[in-house]
């Protein structure tokens, strides 16, 4: 079946524009998940959904990261008026249970943002 | 706050040999820890799952070990193979929030 979708794939944004990310998890996926990843570093945590309840947003960097999943499947990642250190690969992961102690994660293939 | 050590950053070994890499993280109050493999430019693909009660699973060439008391965890891969290149990444997973720690990049030399 279909994997972890997300879009676009590449996105060149300039300094102080806004940008938005698509993710759409495997179908049925109760737990949706974002991350940034730093060129050579691993993920960091952002923010997880459990259906289309934001349960944890502790690691949004500031208040210009929005994330929403209004019915519970597909999720946007907003960014606005981004800046040079928004420059990261961003990338989604969606499980099937709520029991984070059960469930690996199935990861898209990320969205590229590089902000100039 | 949890951190995530990865040892080392990077290996390179002849096709065929068994390896270890290492991981290690500080706070033991875990719900599981997660091995996954990320090839350039690609997501992550998750390996292995070792719940907080466990000591180790298998699968295949690969076997994870958990040790929470010494906050360690090791992935063992056997005999192996040019397509085992890629980076490693482990992941101590406490509710919804994970930590990951930067990766062992290990290259398998025909």
């Amino acid at each position: 079946g279909a994997g972890v979708s997300q879009s676009p794939r590449y996105k060149v944004a300039k300094r102080g524009q806004d940008v938005a990310l698509r993710c759409d998890p495997i179908s049925g996926h109760v737990s949706l998940f974002w991350y940034q990843q730093a060129l050579g570093q691993g993920p960091e945590f952002l923010t997880y959904f459990q259906n289309e309840a934001q349960l944890d947003k502790s690691g949004l960097p500031s208040d210009r990261f929005f994330a929403e999943r209004p019915e519970g499947s597909v999720s946007t990642l907003k960014i606005q008026r981004t800046q040079q250190e928004d420059s990261a690969v961003y990338l989604c992961a969606s499980s099937p249970g709520t029991d984070q102690g059960n469930s690996p994660l199935h990861f898209g293939n990320g969205t590229r943002l590089t902000v100039t | 706050k949890q951190e995530v050590t990865q040892i080392p950053a990077a290996l390179s070994v002849p096709e065929g040999e068994n390896l270890v890499l290492n991981c290690s993280f500080t706070d033991s109050a875990i719900y599981n820890l997660q091995w996954f493999r990320q090839d350039p430019g690609k997501g992550l693909t998750s390996l292995l799952l070792i719940q907080s009660s466990q000591r180790e699973q298998t699968s295949g060439r690969l076997n994870a070990s958990l040790d929470k008391s010494s906050g360690r965890s090791t992935l063992y891969i056997a005999a192996s193979q040019p397509g085992d290149s890629a980076t490693y990444l482990c992941a101590a997973f406490n509710a919804g929030k994970s930590t990951f720690g930067d990766g062992t990049t290990l290259t398998v030399k025909p």
